[in-house]
């Protein structure tokens, strides 16, 4: 079973810049893996911010960019709002099927 | 406006089934696959399975293979997914989610709990 690792918490201040990433015990992440990221907030459903890899949907804010970097699928938050204070997943897939890495906690402080 | 809407919380005895729906609306329905995805109290996402917009194929998680199984009715627009013997562990939000490729998710439910408690 693959296992997909987020780090488990990251903090930002407002305004600044921050990277979140998503490994593969598989090997390196590429493109061919589609990455997708969500956005969840405290007792909400999930959001879907970026997929296969960098693409963005209409309503994702431009400050939000995916890429990938160093063998990882990554998420980077330039200009980091308050609002922006929520927990991530990535997701990645293998042959037919998918695995969500463990999240991130972004608190923006 | 692109609308899932899922059935209302469940509760079920350990070894017994669940059915949970998921009604789409503001699009065309078959043109489309459907996710589910499971999140216990506390704890991450976890990917259950796919189905293909004309519902005849669907792929499942080796964890869930045997257990699971997802369908899909055009004349009414929703997607279902039961899950059988179930067991405390499977105590959780259940989601679904759109995919307009098979790799590519945009639209979320709101989510359906479902409690397995003797």
């Amino acid at each position: 079973q693959t296992v997909v690792t987020q780090e488990p918490s990251l903090t930002v201040s407002p305004g600044g810049t921050v990277t979140l990433t998503c490994a593969s015990s598989a090997g390196a992440v590429t493109s061919g893996y589609y990455p997708n990221w969500f956005q969840q907030k405290p007792g909400q459903a999930p959001r879907t911010l970026i997929y296969s890899t960098s693409s963005k949907h209409s309503w994702t804010p431009a400050r939000f960019s995916g890429s990938l970097l160093g063998g990882k699928a990554a998420l980077t938050l330039s200009g980091v709002q308050p609002e922006d204070e929520a927990e991530y997943y990535c997701l990645v897939y293998y042959g037919g099927a998918a695995v969500f890495g463990g999240g991130t906690k972004l608190t923006v402080l | 406006q692109v609308q899932l809407v899922q059935s209302g919380a469940e509760v079920r005895k350990p070894g017994a089934s669940v059915k949970v729906s998921c009604k789409a609306s503001g699009y065309t329905f078959s043109t489309y696959y459907f996710y589910w995805v499971r999140q216990a109290p506390g704890q991450g996402l976890e990917w259950i399975g796919i189905i293909n917009p004309s519902g005849d194929s669907a792929n499942y998680a080796q964890k869930f293979q045997g257990r699971v199984i997802m369908t899909r009715d055009t004349s009414t627009s929703t997607v279902y997914m039961e899950l059988s013997s179930l067991r405390s562990e499977d105590t959780a939000v259940y989601y679904c989610a759109r995919g307009f490729t098979i790799f590519d998710f945009d639209y979320w439910g709101q989510g359906t709990l479902v409690t397995v408690s003797s």
